[in-house]
């Protein structure tokens, strides 16, 4: 059964550093999201992206962030010069055709920020 | 705005216990899409289930059954016969017309003891 992948699983770096998460959405699928979930907490959307640009992002999602689909397959979320807060699992998600509303997660990549 | 409320933060049962989980949401719009997502320990998401808001009809899938009441703005997700496998955090979330970004609730962990 197809499914999405993320690596690294648990990645850790300093404050200040930037880091780039990757993910791999299933296959045939069209939009793609980044979520995260602080320790213990609900997951909060970060950013949706369909056709090579963001379709919406949340007040999270600032100028530190950015996502990019460099080709076929990948779609990475990158974050300039993490903070503390920074520190949380994120996950990443994809859907199908336009009728199709369920979103399939990746396992998630644990950022620790020290 | 759009909101989901699951009030029960944890609930513990013993094995063969059914169990019922509690999902309120509030939308403006009149057409939306309601999900449950199971998160084991391991900690990734699996998607459960989606329900459209035009399709009232309950629905059952083995142990598992989900009662959609838009009279009372609730999406109740029960386990029958728990299992100690069961035991996860459940969430419920909820996304509308004009975005297909999942809005989560906080979640409700679920233990079931042998």
């Amino acid at each position: 059964e197809p499914e999405v992948t993320q690596t690294p699983s648990h990645q850790v770096t300093q404050m200040g550093q930037e880091v780039i998460l990757r993910c791999v959405p299933i296959s045939n699928h069209l939009y793609f999201y980044w979520y995260r979930q602080i320790l213990g907490q609900k997951v909060e959307f970060l950013v949706s992206f369909y056709n090579n640009e963001i379709s919406e992002k949340s007040e999270i999602f600032d100028d530190q962030f950015s996502v990019e689909r460099p080709d076929g397959s990948n779609f990475t979320l990158k974050i300039r010069s993490t903070k503390l807060e920074d520190s949380a699992m994120y996950f990443c998600a994809s859907r199908g055709p336009v009728s199709s509303y369920e979103q399939y997660f990746g396992p998630g990549t644990r950022l620790t920020v020290t | 705005a759009q909101k989901v409320t699951q009030a029960q933060t944890e609930i513990s049962v013993v094995e063969k216990e059914d169990v019922t989980l509690d999902c309120v949401y509030e939308t403006r719009d009149t057409t939306y899409y309601l999900f449950w997502y199971k998160q084991p320990p391991s900690g990734e998401l699996v998607f459960l289930i989606r329900r459209n808001s035009f399709d009232e009809q309950n629905e059952i899938s083995g142990r598992y059954s989900w009662n959609f009441q838009k009279s009372t703005s609730s999406f109740n997700f029960t386990i029958t016969a728990s299992q100690v496998v069961d035991s996860a955090v459940y969430f419920c979330a909820l996304s509308g017309t004009n975005t297909d970004k999942l809005i989560f609730g906080t979640g409700t962990r679920l233990q079931v003891f042998p």
